[in-house]
């Protein structure tokens, strides 16, 4: 494993439907962070984890939008009832806690269209 | 809270010509500075950093920055651009201070004309 994985890399969905992500991040790496990025926009922050435990969560992230980390290894991004603006690239970085300085890996990102 | 601000939406530059592509950035304490790169459907690639030490940080591909503490800024340069330098560049800053996310600008096109 020399990256971080996304999974699926697209995903189409009908208005309405629930849609999982999932990502696996560097095995060594303790920290897992959730970005999102629309047209034109830099990466906006989500949530992230360190471990199994989630940390922090941006007012971006509605009550329809769920992440986890069970065993805190891979994570999963769910949106709930999806609605056409949450079409968007949605990546998964990661880290480790102790080195401040590093910058995070990244994933391919999963391009999500709600149509 | 930090933020950072690129100022221009897309840069062009003829192949062959210096770049920059420009940044500032706000943090209440010590900065981390961060340039990544992305092309089309693809994830953000790491370019360089400043942590500490030489305002002069060199990276991948060619491509460097430079830390203007009394400016705020950290802008990208490449001494002769290539075609394939083409792509979105984002800037983004983290407070050493606090244990805290990276934070991203809204990204620079930059196009290079054959």
């Amino acid at each position: 494993d020399t990256g971080v994985s996304q999974d699926p890399r697209h995903k189409i969905t009908k208005r309405g439907q629930n849609v999982t992500f999932r990502c696996d991040p560097i095995s060594e790496h303790n920290r897992l962070y959730w970005y999102r990025q629309t047209l034109g926009q830099g990466p906006e922050f989500l949530t992230y984890f360190q471990n199994e435990a989630q940390l922090e969560k941006s007012r971006l992230l509605s009550d329809r939008f769920s992440a986890e980390r069970p065993k805190g290894s891979f994570s999963t991004l769910e949106i709930q009832r999806t609605e056409q603006g949450d079409s968007a690239m949605y990546l998964c970085a990661s880290s480790k806690s102790l080195d401040r300085a590093y910058g995070y890996t990244f994933g391919s990102g999963t391009r999500l269209t709600v149509v | 809270a930090q933020s950072v601000a690129q100022p221009e939406d897309q840069v062009n530059v003829a192949e062959g010509n210096p770049l920059t592509v420009k940044c500032t950035y706000s943090v209440s304490g010590n900065p981390y500075l961060f340039w990544y790169v992305q092309y089309p459907n693809r994830g953000l690639q790491f370019l360089l950093k400043y942590i500490t030490g030489d305002n002069l940080v060199k990276g991948s591909y060619g491509f460097e920055a430079e830390f203007n503490k009394s400016q705020t800024s950290f802008h990208l340069k490449k001494p002769s651009a290539l075609v394939s330098d083409s792509a979105l560049y984002f800037c983004a800053v983290r407070d050493w201070n606090r244990d805290d996310k990276i934070i991203f600008g809204k990204g620079t096109r930059l196009h290079i004309l054959p």
